[in-house]
């Protein structure tokens, strides 16, 4: 499957900063990554589509100009969690798609305090 | 909205026992997918049903899709500790490729 990786895995920001996570997909060219929110004790819930080339496209309820995504390469997108807050603090995951299947990074921890 | 009911969502159960996790929709899925999470790290693809009706092993674990592709089932024979974690199935919506994913069931295995 495919191989995706994040960056960093843990981060601590002080309220009010922004915080940047990168994912890159390593073996395979992705036109199209995902990202997901998921709280403690809780399953993931996807917060946008990241498309190669153009905007990405949210799902309903998530701020577009607060998790600003961008997608400038086949390899990398990164998710810009900007002016945060202590509820922005989340395990913050991606994922790319091949086929079917989609594979996932090992996830970022956000801690805001 | 596509929703997928995962039940139980909470098992504990004693090493070598069987058990079955249910993932229940009323919407008809192209295709759906079983994770597996441990505790800080991203979900790990156990498995992909795409036919109807469809069973897949992997050791000990086997996997059904339902006929009419809105239900899928996870069975585990004589469960290990090391099947400990976070079980997660996942339906790909007809057009729309993105993840609906249900609520996870969060397995415990005692030795």
């Amino acid at each position: 499957g495919a191989v995706v990786s994040q960056h960093p895995s843990r981060v601590i920001c002080k309220s009010g900063t922004s915080v940047k996570i990168e994912c890159r997909s390593l073996d395979f060219q992705a036109t199209t990554m995902f990202w997901y929110r998921q709280f403690p004790k809780q399953s993931l819930m996807l917060m946008a589509t990241s498309n190669e080339g153009s905007k990405a496209t949210y799902e309903q309820g998530v701020e577009k100009d607060k998790f600003l995504i961008n997608h400038a390469s086949l390899t990398l997108s990164t998710l810009t969690v900007t002016s945060a807050h202590p509820e922005d603090s989340s395990f913050y995951i991606c994922s790319t798609r091949s086929g079917f299947e989609q594979y996932f990074g090992p996830g970022t921890r956000l801690t805001v305090t | 909205t596509q929703l997928l009911e995962q039940s139980p969502q909470f098992l504990s159960i004693q090493e070598g026992e069987n058990l079955t996790v249910y993932c229940n929709s009323s919407s008809v899925f192209s295709s759906l997918q079983w994770y597996r999470q441990e505790p800080g790290e991203g979900p790990v693809l156990l498995v992909t049903v795409v036919t109807g009706g469809e069973v897949k092993k992997l050791k000990r674990l086997t996997f059904q899709f339902g006929d009419a592709r809105k239900d899928s089932s996870l069975h585990i024979t004589a469960a290990q500790p090391g099947d400990t974690g976070l079980y997660l199935c996942a339906g790909d919506s007809q057009g729309a490729q993105k993840l609906v994913f249900g609520q996870g069931t969060r397995l415990t295995i005692n030795p």
